[in-house]
């Protein structure tokens, strides 16, 4: 099956720095990307849609400042928390669509904000 | 797209099938039920996925009811690895395609 990465695979910060979540689709072009939250003990939750050379559509409740999201290329979607707070940490998830019919997601990222 | 209702957990005995249900009672025609599991700390792996008829993969079979308002997914020789949270979902092939996770089964296979 299509495989997608994520890096870092975890991540330590101090509260208020900026930290970059990077989503890989690494055999398939993928036009649109997900990126999830999931908190301890919890489904994850959708916090938006990246599409590839347009802006990206975050979910109700869902700060794009605070979680700006670039698509720039086919493959490769970012993720940057700023000004991270402790409660910010969770387990953040992104997967690619591959084909119409099925997503693929990555191994996740766990941030831990001190 | 449709809400779905699973069992919050299940046991199962290691090399017995497991049979997960879901009530999807309001799906519509056009909607797919797709399955997905997660293993602790890892990211989602795509199951299967039908829209009418039975389907069968080398991980699992997915059973649909003739009215679409149930299925079963089965794990037909549960081993240890297959420990995880089992989520059912339905959605549309085109359109929104982000996926909405309910809160899954979480399935224990038992030495």
């Amino acid at each position: 099956g299509a495989v997608v990465s994520q890096h870092p695979s975890r991540v330590i910060c101090k509260s208020g720095t900026s930290v970059k979540i990077e989503c890989r689709s690494l055999d398939f072009q993928a036009t649109t990307m997900f990126w999830y939250r999931q908190f301890p003990k919890k489904s994850l939750m959708l916090m938006a849609t990246s599409n590839e050379g347009s802006k990206a559509t975050y979910e109700q409740g869902v700060e794009k400042d605070k979680f700006l999201i670039n698509h720039a290329s086919l493959t490769l979607s970012t993720l940057t928390v700023t000004s991270a707070h402790p409660e910010d940490s969770s387990f953040y998830i992104c997967s690619a669509e591959f084909l119409r019919n099925e997503q693929f997601f990555g191994p996740g990222t766990r941030l831990t904000v001190l | 797209d449709a809400k779905t209702t699973q069992p919050p957990s299940m046991d199962c005995a290691e090399g017995r099938a497991a049979n997960l249900p879901c009530n999807h009672s309001t799906i519509s025609g056009n909607e797919y039920v797709y399955w997905y599991r997660q293993i602790h700390s890892q990211g989602p792996q795509y199951i299967i996925h039908g829209l009418k008829n039975n389907e069968t993969n080398e991980m699992a079979s997915l059973i649909i009811t003739e009215d679409r308002k149930s299925s079963t997914l089965i794990l037909p020789h549960a081993t240890l690895r297959d420990t995880a949270v089992y989520y059912c979902i339905v959605r549309l092939q085109t359109g929104a395609n982000n996926l909405f996770f309910g809160t899954g089964t979480r399935l224990t296979v038992i030495p």
